[in-house]
């Protein structure tokens, strides 16, 4: 148990659904991501929330919107995927400043788009 | 953009034998973080380097910091089953020490 806990940790969806992805912390950090993991492709930083505030968006397509409603909640609401969206959707958290900022992962949203 | 580059991608070892991998940056690193993680897990922090050359160790691992801040190496003496999964090295950039980007990965692999 690392303190982020990620649901669901498996979802097939179609090109047409919407889903959403929750995450959420227990560990009083300050700054929330999401990443993705492709196979054969490192983790890619898709988000950041810094005391709720976006302070990050690298260049991720609109059909991912992220919504942070607290520092401990963190959201990816999904619509219109792609099948090459599929895959490991990461969230992790961190507690800013200090010079260690170093992540906690949660367990992960295995994700396939059919 | 920056780039963090590891190798090798894949290493198989016999239990018992010594495992390395190397991460190099393109840029200078503020400090650089390795992560593990099990198949079908999530990565796990392992530790963090901030000086020039420093070493640190958690028991049959040692973590380098190369004195320009542009590489690293992880190794682990005496591989044992439980020392399996992908280890990530993972460095700040855009100024900022949250903005992470990591390397491939190295999948290590332990015959018992």
């Amino acid at each position: 148990e690392t303190g982020v806990t990620q649901t669901p940790r498996h979802l097939v969806m179609g090109m047409t659904n919407k889903k959403s992805l929750k995450c959420e912390q227990h560990l009083g950090h300050n700054a929330m991501y999401w990443y993705k993991q492709s196979a054969k492709k490192p983790l890619e930083l898709m988000f950041v929330y810094n005391f709720k505030e976006q302070t990050e968006n690298n260049s991720v397509p609109s059909r991912f919107s992220p919504e942070c409603p607290n520092s401990s909640h963190l959201f990816l609401h999904l619509h219109t995927l792609q099948p090459e969206d599929s895959a490991l959707y990461l969230c992790a958290s961190s507690a800013l400043g200090g010079g260690n900022e170093k992540l906690f992962f949660g367990s992960g949203t295995q994700l396939s788009v059919l | 953009g920056q780039q963090v580059m590891q190798i090798p991608q894949y290493q198989h070892v016999q239990e018992g034998e010594d495992f390395t991998t190397y991460c190099n940056s393109s840029t200078t690193l503020s400090n650089i973080q390795w992560y593990k993680q099990r198949p079908g897990g999530h990565p796990v922090f392992l530790i963090q380097l901030v000086k020039s050359g420093e070493v640190k160790k958690q028991k049959r691992l040692t973590f380098q910091f190369g004195e320009a801040k542009k590489n690293s190496s992880l190794h682990i003496t005496a591989t044992q089953t439980t020392d399996v999964g992908t280890y990530f090295c993972a460095g700040p950039y855009g100024g900022s020490n949250y903005k992470l980007t990591f390397g491939k990965g190295t999948l290590l692999t332990v015959n018992p």
